[in-house]
């Protein structure tokens, strides 16, 4: 198992309500990049986080928002939910000088009714 | 959209057997990862092949890379049941993100 954490674990919701998910990066690491997976589906990368700020986002509407802390944790939050906001929410953390070794934690299963 | 594509999407195999999994992606990558999935849980790291690599091993894994063509293969020698899982790709094109296929679905039946 990796040193990332994720909270919480599981999560339902319904329809227009807003929900905020964590994520504890492993030691040593500075950057905290999201993904959304859908069910039967590969990640899609929402955003990356780094020295605090958002740094590359994917192709989310900007109801999908986050924050780093200088610990180096994260929040994904994401207001006015939707039916299609259903899925497995992952994180991943890396140092900025190797971004391609990106290892993650083990999602928080969104559910949104 | 996603940039790459697993084939197949699903694979069913017995125990001992090789499993084979092709990856295609569309645009010029840095590097090439494979990564496990069990059950919809976190992703774990399997291998990595940079773009001027043609072949990677790493333990039953073998990795080949074809830039020309733009595909990926991910071979899993002597399968055992506890390799069932959903298995992808991950290219990143010198961005901070990685870009994942659909995935390949692995039943190793004992």
């Amino acid at each position: 198992e990796t040193g990332v954490t994720q909270s919480p674990t599981h999560l339902i919701k319904t329809r227009g309500q807003q929900v905020t998910l964590r994520c504890s990066s492993q030691s040593g690491h500075n950057t905290v990049s999201w993904y959304q997976q859908a069910l039967g589906q590969g990640p899609q990368f929402i955003f990356q986080y780094y020295r605090e700020e958002e740094n590359g986002r994917g192709n989310f509407p900007p109801r999908f928002s986050g924050l780093q802390f200088p610990n180096y944790s994260s929040e994904l939050n994401v207001n006015a939910l939707e039916l299609d906001d259903s899925a497995l929410y992952l994180c991943a953390s890396s140092r900025w000088d190797s971004y391609n070794e990106q290892f993650f934690g083990p999602g928080t299963r969104l559910t949104v009714l | 959209s996603q940039q790459g594509e697993e084939d197949p999407q699903a694979l069913s195999i017995q125990e001992g057997e090789n499993a084979t999994m092709n990856c295609s992606y569309k645009t010029s990558i840095n590097n090439l990862q494979w990564y496990r999935q069990n059950s919809g849980r976190g992703l774990v790291h399997l291998i990595l092949i940079r773009s001027n690599e043609r072949e990677k091993h790493s333990g039953r894994l073998r990795v080949t890379l074809d830039t020309s063509k733009k595909s990926s293969s991910l071979l899993i020698t002597a399968s055992r049941a506890a390799d069932t899982a959903s298995y992808f790709c991950a290219s990143d094109n010198y961005g901070q993100n990685f870009v994942f296929g659909p995935g390949t679905r692995l039943s190793v039946l004992p």
